[in-house]
């Protein structure tokens, strides 16, 4: 069945660049997102990228897909103490609409 | 005004009672989903409806039932809770493309 898999935790200093990374089993799934949930709050869509897409870039969010690998990465430039939060990453396969989610990374940045 | 709005905000209930968690949305999306988020666990796919008429399960659906009362309402219901119910419990919206699915704010629920 599909699975999505990420790391629990990721430490890193302000100003540096934050990469989240995210494996996935379905082959064909069409869509991947990346959500943000910031404490005592629901999910927050960030960005998504369809399947036969490499790259997507939305400020100082990129976006990398390894189809072939089958790997997700989420990139934040210049992170900010305001960056800290739980970030998940879900697919979905064209035709179910449904959306499988991962464990959830959570990013702590460091002053 | 939230776009999906989930009541209550935090319960706690006792083993056996019946409880329902409700959500109401003004996206004015088709699509409605219920997710129990564990730590370390993600979010878990309880119950998903396509319209009003369409209810389907999902990875976790024993011990859960769900009534979609109108394009805009989906409630979730516990017929008898058990303390292993205890959770965070998301309503989300999407439309008919798979641009992403919208969150509520989240139920915690406890029960003791």
């Amino acid at each position: 069945g599909e699975d999505v898999e990420q790391s629990l935790f990721l430490s890193v200093r302000e100003g540096d660049s934050s990469v989240i990374n995210c494996t996935y089993t379905d082959s064909s799934s069409t869509y991947l997102y990346w959500y943000k949930q910031e404490p005592g709050a629901g999910l927050q869509l960030l960005t998504y990228i369809f399947s036969n897409m490499d790259m997507k870039q939305d400020q100082r969010l990129t976006v990398l897909l390894n189809k072939k690998d089958k790997h997700l990465s989420l990139r934040i430039a210049d992170t900010q103490t305001g960056d800290s939060a739980i970030y998940f990453c879900a697919e979905s396969t064209s035709g179910t609409y449904k959306y499988i989610f991962g464990t959830g990374t959570r990013l702590k940045v460091l002053a | 005004d939230a776009d999906v709005t989930q009541t209550p905000r935090n319960r706690i209930t006792k083993t056996g009672k019946r409880i329902m968690l409700e959500c109401s949305q003004t996206k004015g999306h088709d699509r409605m989903y219920w997710y129990r988020q564990d730590p370390g666990l993600g979010l878990q796919l309880i119950y998903y409806s396509f319209d009003v008429k369409d209810i389907n399960k999902g990875e976790i659906s024993d011990g859960y039932s769900v009534s979609r009362q109108a394009q805009a309402k989906f409630s979730l219901s516990l017929e008898s809770a058990i303390p292993n119910q205890t959770a965070l419990y998301f309503c989300a919206t999407s439309d008919r493309g798979d641009r992403g699915a919208f969150f509520g704010q989240g139920t915690r629920l406890t029960v003791v």
